[in-house]
């Protein structure tokens, strides 16, 4: 069966300071991942995506960037965080069409 | 541009009382999906909706899709406290790499 993981759960890092997320996924091959963020209280936001292995593409501009380095790893990141990168990020695949999208765990991002 | 709204953002009822969720979106889609998310959860699926009138049931929860209106809804049934959650619509934008556009969610609290 096809498993999401995301890590770290909880993160909490200083104004300024770098960034990396992680998800990977099993149990497929050549997904379609996605990473969303959420603030408190409100919806998803989609900020990237990517269909294969270096592809990726943006949805709104911001400080952060992804990269997809092997076939079942997508990475979130950033050089320096800002305020307003706080959140709860998502990493997601499409199920290949099958089941709709699955979610990861997400992570809890402070920055203070 | 797809934009999905939902309504109402917020609802509170009592338990044993119906009630009715509404997504609509502004583009043609033939995908929709349902989720809920708990407090401090990631998204858990619930309803994947693949072609127009398609309807969906599990336990006290009903989805329905209808692509011409470009509306779904969640309809609730005798609503009980352990449905207490906040429920995203979600429309699929298909293209090479399909992706997903969520509503802003409905907080949905049941009391006693």
């Amino acid at each position: 069966s096809q498993t999401i993981h995301q890590w770290p759960a909880t993160l909490v890092q200083p104004v300024g300071s770098p960034l990396s997320l992680e998800c990977t996924v099993e149990g497929t091959s050549n997904p379609n991942l996605y990473w969303y963020r959420q603030a408190a209280g409100r919806g998803l936001q989609l900020l990237f995506y990517s269909v294969g292995i270096g592809q990726i593409s943006s949805e709104v501009p911001q400080n952060l960037s992804a990269s997809r380095p092997q076939d079942r790893q997508f990475i979130l990141s950033s050089k320096k965080l800002l305020l307003s990168d706080s959140g709860f990020y998502l990493c997601a695949w499409d199920g290949q069409g099958r089941s709709g999208y699955t979610f990861g765990s997400g992570t809890r991002l402070t920055v203070v | 541009e797809l934009k999905v709204e939902q309504n109402p953002l917020f609802l509170s009822m009592q338990e044993g009382k119906n009630y009715t969720i509404y997504c609509n979106y502004s583009t043609t889609s033939d995908r929709l999906y349902w989720y809920r998310q708990d407090p401090g959860k990631s998204l858990e699926s619930l309803f994947v909706l693949l072609s127009n009138g398609a309807v969906k049931q599990e336990g006290r929860l009903m989805a329905s899709l209808d692509t011409k209106a470009r509306l779904s809804t969640l309809h609730i049934t005798a609503a009980v406290h352990d449905l207490s959650a906040t429920y995203f619509c979600a429309v699929e934008l298909g293209s090479s790499a399909s992706k997903i556009i969520f509503g802003s969610g409905t907080r949905l609290s049941i009391r006693p």
